[in-house]
């Protein structure tokens, strides 16, 4: 079974509007990541939460707005989409709260903006 | 900013061959160097880390690490098809908490 689960698997979205990636894990760890894979690109940091609070945040836009309601859960909403955005997002977690720490990630979202 | 990079970006080996990866990070005061795998449509899975000089081995893979040279190294002994992925190389930053990732290796092992 898989243990971080991400909502939807595939997402098709129009220019100008507004998804919500969800993530859910069940491995007990209290960092939780979001990862972005462009096409042609490498895999790219976007946000790193601790105990539901924000510890990094390289993701240059305000369109990006992670939101964690609970310990284990860290969604991803995107407003104003544009088709750069079109990137398969992945959600990952960790065990411990430091940096060097092994990560787990999800089967990912593949977000297609027409 | 941290900047990893790959080579060969892809690798064709046979059955049974020895397997070799290599990355390239830009900064000394890199902190781990994980290698994940990735196969289509999943999410990368870590494989091994190494922090320390010298070489680290488990199982079929052996990961050496040169500071001085800024170079890492993957090889995995006995490939097999079931090996056929992309390989990425990964660094951590001290006192950061994301890891730069490289643009891959696809290696495939032919039966």
């Amino acid at each position: 079974d898989p243990k971080i689960i991400q909502k939807p698997k595939y997402l098709v979205a129009v220019t100008g509007s507004e998804k919500i990636l969800i993530c859910e894990q069940y491995l007990g760890h209290n960092a939780m990541y979001w990862y972005r894979q462009s096409a042609k690109k490498p895999l790219e940091f976007m946000f790193s939460y601790s105990y539901q609070k924000l510890m990094d945040n390289q993701t240059a836009s305000s369109r990006f707005q992670p939101q964690s309601s609970k310990k284990n859960h860290l969604d991803l909403q995107i407003t104003a989409l544009k088709p750069d955005d079109s990137a398969t997002y992945f959600c990952a977690s960790s065990q411990g709260t430091i940096s060097n720490e092994r990560l787990f990630f999800g089967h990912g979202t593949k977000l297609s903006v027409l | 900013q941290e900047k990893v990079q790959q080579s060969p970006e892809s690798l064709i080996v046979p059955e049974g061959a020895m397997s070799s990866l290599n990355c390239t990070f830009s900064n000394s005061a890199s902190q781990s160097i994980w290698w994940y795998q990735q196969h289509p449509g999943k999410g990368p899975e870590a494989l091994i880390s190494i922090f320390s000089n010298g070489n680290k081995k488990e199982g079929r893979l052996t990961v050496y690490l040169n500071r001085a040279s800024l170079h890492v190294s993957l090889h995995i002994r006995d490939s097999q098809p079931s090996d056929s992925a992309v390989y990425l190389c990964a660094v951590s930053m001290g006192g950061s908490w994301q890891l730069i990732f490289g643009s891959g290796t696809q290696l495939t092992v032919m039966p």
